[in-house]
């Protein structure tokens, strides 16, 4: 078992669509979780990062970590095309080398 | 401003050649990563330094990889003996510091290298 299991998808949803992409883990030390957008043929950018449990709300974006199960999610609200990506959940222990999901292709359909 | 940037961005090998990736990262950043990532495995870490000391990650990846900083946003990631497993994207990342919590965690990657092993 992976330390840190993300569903590949794709997911494919329509336009204006509330998304919700999740991670599972299973390392108790992880206290650092990121979520990185990465475009075709593009390096990994970050996109939210949270330290240990609780929400952060960045415009469309909330990530939501929840420590006691282990989840962590990424919640984009009123889709668009241009958020067609793969994103990819990430954490750490605290050393400065995350950990990473496989990466969620997300298609975001007009 | 320049990000991260690397070349070539693909490469296509003989299996049992030698390759050379280069990176060329932010200026000022002092911690320089490279990754590996394939459909199957995700991103992995092969090894990262702080300033000109190169630490490998344990138990991965086997001798035949290693990297060299011949300039402080230089990196050249080496791969010996190359094998069919061996294709994958390889990408370079920076970040300003060596520690999270203190805002300079953030890594930049750069856009990849597609290497092909035939």
């Amino acid at each position: 078992q992976k330390e840190v299991e993300q569903d590949p998808g794709p997911l494919s949803v329509p336009e204006g669509a509330i998304v919700s992409l999740n991670c599972t883990y299973s390392n108790s030390a992880f206290q650092y979780f990121m979520w990185y957008r990465q475009y075709s043929r593009k390096g990994p950018e970050l996109l939210m990062y949270t330290y240990s449990s609780g929400n952060k709300e960045d415009g469309r974006f909330t990530a939501q970590v929840d420590k006691s199960s282990k989840y962590i999610s990424l919640f984009i609200r009123d889709s668009q095309p241009s958020d067609s990506a793969t994103y990819l959940c990430a954490m750490s222990g605290g050393s400065y080398i995350p950990t990473f999901g496989r990466g969620t292709s997300l298609i975001v359909h007009p | 401003g320049a990000g991260v940037s690397q070349s070539p961005r693909y490469k296509v090998a003989k299996r049992g050649r030698d390759v050379a990736l280069r990176c060329d990262s932010i200026s000022g950043h002092v911690t320089l990563y490279w990754y590996r990532q394939t459909l199957g495995q995700g991103s992995e870490v092969l090894t990262y330094s702080q300033s000109d000391a190169q630490r490998d990650k344990s138990g991965r990846p086997s001798g035949r990889f290693s990297a060299e900083r011949p300039e402080r946003s230089v990196s050249t990631l080496k791969i010996q003996r190359t094998e069919q497993g061996d294709s994958a994207v390889y990408l370079c990342a920076s970040s300003l510091g060596a520690s999270w919590g203190g805002g300079d965690y953030e890594q930049y990657f750069g856009p990849g290298t597609r290497l092909t092993v035939t």
